[in-house]
């Protein structure tokens, strides 16, 4: 079974500062997608970013970025210029194909301070 | 156009009564997945619709929970003889073809059993 493990459940940061969130996690895949996805107090999940694992360019979208470490199975995700905006949940997921259901970690609560 | 919604937003209930719980996917969205979130269990998936193939549910938790997707479209999941355990925000989510990793989620319904 795939796991999916985050180990900091709050992190806070100031704005215009930059912040990285830590995700762990397990599979004997070869080929995979992970997400990124962002939760605010409105409850809509918001994809943020997404890495296939067959490519070793880290993606990027515009401020977020990923750092995909396939062999150590790690895929953190980097805030630059952190905005007041980006406080929420963040959940890293992984699907194993399209189609298939999403496995979360289990959040960081990110605050960013003014 | 019009995202995932969902409905009732919140829904409170008595112990042992049921409850139904509606998703409208996107337009045209083929796939449809539902997800709990709870404190205790963070975030499961349920029920996968695909098309007009059998659905997976093999993340439902017990008998007392059931899932229906009318015409290929609208999804309501009913929750029979509720307990206090089944307290979480329900989270539906829609994909535009079984191919595709990329799923949109809907603001959730937060059910509360007293």
């Amino acid at each position: 079974a795939q796991t999916v493990t985050q180990s900091q459940p709050e992190m806070s940061v100031q704005e215009a500062e930059t912040v990285t969130l830590s995700c762990t996690y397990d599979t004997s895949e070869n080929n995979y997608y992970l997400f990124w996805y962002k939760q605010p107090p409105s409850r809509q999940m918001i994809l943020v970013i997404r890495q296939e694992a067959y490519k070793q360019q880290n993606a990027t979208e515009n401020r977020f970025s990923v750092n995909f470490q396939k062999a150590a199975k790690s895929f953190s995700l980097k805030i630059s210029d952190s905005q007041l905006g980006d406080t929420a949940m963040y959940f890293c997921a992984f699907t194993w194909f399209a189609g298939s259901r999403l496995t979360f970690g289990e959040g960081t609560q990110l605050t960013v301070n003014p | 156009g019009a995202g995932v919604s969902q409905s009732p937003s919140n829904k409170v209930t008595e112990k042992g009564k049921d409850v139904e719980l509606r998703c409208d996917p996107i337009s045209g969205h083929t796939a449809l997945y539902w997800y709990r979130q709870s404190l205790g269990q963070g975030l499961e998936f349920l029920i996968y619709f695909q098309g007009n193939s059998a659905p997976d549910k093999s993340g439902l938790p017990s008998d007392r929970f059931s899932a229906e997707r009318t015409g290929g479209s609208v999804s309501t999941l009913t929750i029979q003889r509720t307990q206090q355990e089944d307290s979480a925000v329900y989270l539906c989510a829609s994909s535009p073809t079984f191919s595709s990793y990329e799923q949109y989620f809907g603001p959730g319904t937060r059910l509360t059993v007293t």
